[in-house]
């Protein structure tokens, strides 16, 4: 089946700073990417969708220049969360299909900012 | 506006069935998923409705009627590793997913 990599899996840093996470699709192109966010004990919420070589479409409420997103290539988008704050910290998990897939998840990142 | 309902929790006994509802009101449609989230992973795919009708896959079946805006997944023969979230999930027609708040379900033994 469809398989999408993310990295890293876990990343701490300190407030003020900038983490990266990187989304790959595997064995397919994808078309589109989505990047979700998951606070404890809730659901998923849309962030960004991502299409690639074209600017992405933010959410209502998400910051564009805080996260950052980059779909370069029909395999690849990047996230990253500029000037980090603890309140940034979440699982943050990205999301890749092709035109006619269902949606596939990559494993998530948990993001802790001290 | 977008709004997807489901329980928000749920408990059933190991090998029984339960049925897990999704009411969702969206600006368009375009399909229904269900996905099976543990706590602490990220969501994989159960199930697939784009048009009315039953869809069942071993354990799993899920439903759909679109006029009623209205799903459901039913899980036979419960096994305690079954105990995760069950998302439902809406594709508009812009190709966006929005996702409902899941539901836990605990499964006793």
């Amino acid at each position: 089946g469809a398989v999408v990599s993310q990295h890293p899996s876990w990343v701490i840093c300190k407030s003020g700073t900038s983490v990266k996470i990187e989304c790959r699709s595997l064995d397919f192109q994808a078309t589109t990417m989505f990047w979700y966010r998951q606070f404890p004990k809730q659901s998923l919420m849309l962030m960004a969708t991502s299409n690639e070589g074209s600017k992405a479409t933010y959410e209502q409420g998400v910051e564009k220049d805080k996260f950052l997103i980059n779909h370069a290539s029909l395999t690849l988008s990047t996230l990253t969360v500029t000037s980090a704050h603890p309140e940034d910290s979440s699982f943050y998990i990205c999301s890749a299909r092709d035109r006619i897939s269902p949606l596939h998840f990559g494993n998530g990142t948990r993001l802790t900012v001290t | 506006g977008q709004n997807i309902d489901q329980p928000t929790e749920m408990t059933a006994t190991e090998g029984a069935i339960v049925q897990i509802n999704c009411t969702y009101q969206t600006s368009g449609f375009n399909g229904l998923f269900w996905y099976q989230q543990h706590a602490g992973e990220a969501p994989t795919f159960l199930s697939y409705n784009v048009l009315d009708g039953l869809e069942e896959k071993g354990r799993f079946s899920s439903f759909l009627s679109r006029s009623k805006g209205y799903s459901y997944l039913l899980l036979k023969e419960l096994q305690m590793e079954d105990s995760a979230s069950y998302l439902c999930a809406v594709r508009d027609y812009g190709d966006k997913i929005i996702f409902g708040k899941g539901t836990r379900l605990h499964i006793l033994p």
